[in-house]
């Protein structure tokens, strides 16, 4: 299976903050790679898919760049509806795998 | 609008058995394929199984291969998952998910774009 880490695991950032999350796949993925986002208690929701096509409704402010190994999720100007957890996913290798999630708090 | 909603999760005991159901609407159904995927408690996400749209083609991860058997009603448009042998480490909240596409095929392996809001199964004596 190919294994999914995320880095920072967690980050603390103000409002207004420019914030951006790493994903690294043990093998490449080609661009076979998504991003979601969970608050507590609530079902994941799709943000971005292969690599950095935004999903229906999601806002600009967010967006995805990576091929092969190497993957980011930046958020340009975060906001209080953005504080939550963030996962990745690889689509490309079977199984389907996530990452250990990144958890982004008000500072 | 897409709509999922699960229905079926609850208390078992080790070794027990629980169907899941997932109600799906606001698309063709059998126009894509579905996944199950779960959390356990203040864990991440873990794939549990996929189905193609047909229903012809099912995917099922290590962990519960021979015990999770998913299958799909198109007439219905309903999603099952029949979990035998459970253990502890079933415990968690099980998610549907719609795929973007009708299948699996070498090389796409699932990408979930619209998610129900899960169903808690707790395996315990």
């Amino acid at each position: 299976d190919i294994q999914m880490t995320q880095s920072p695991s967690s980050l603390s950032a103000s409002v207004g903050d420019r914030v951006t999350i790493t994903c690294r796949a043990s093998q490449g993925v080609s661009n076979y790679l998504a991003w979601f986002q969970q608050k507590p208690g609530k079902a994941p929701k799709s943000l971005i898919y292969a690599a950095s096509t935004l999903q229906n409704g999601v806002p600009s402010k967010f967006s995805g760049s990576g091929s092969g190994t190497d993957f980011t999720l930046t958020i340009s100007s975060v906001q209080p509806e953005d504080f939550a957890t963030y996962y990745c996913q690889q689509y490309n290798s079977y199984p389907p795998t996530f990452g250990p999630g990144t958890k982004v708090d008000i500072k | 609008e897409v709509q999922l909603l699960e229905s079926g999760g609850g208390l078992v005991q080790p070794g027990g058995s629980l169907r899941l159901s997932c109600a799906a609407s606001g698309f063709t159904f059998s126009n894509n394929a579905m996944s199950w995927v779960r959390q356990a408690p203040g864990k991440g996400l873990e794939w549990v199984s996929g189905i193609s749209g047909s229903g012809r083609n099912t995917y099922y991860a290590d962990s519960v291969k021979g015990r999770f058997t998913i299958s799909r009603d198109n007439s219905k448009n309903t999603l099952y998952l029949q979990m035998n042998s459970l253990k502890a480490e079933d415990t968690a909240v099980y998610y549907c998910a719609r795929d973007l596409n009708v299948d699996f095929w070498s090389g796409y392996y699932g990408f979930f774009d619209c998610w129900g809001q899960g169903t808690l199964v707790t395996v315990s004596s």
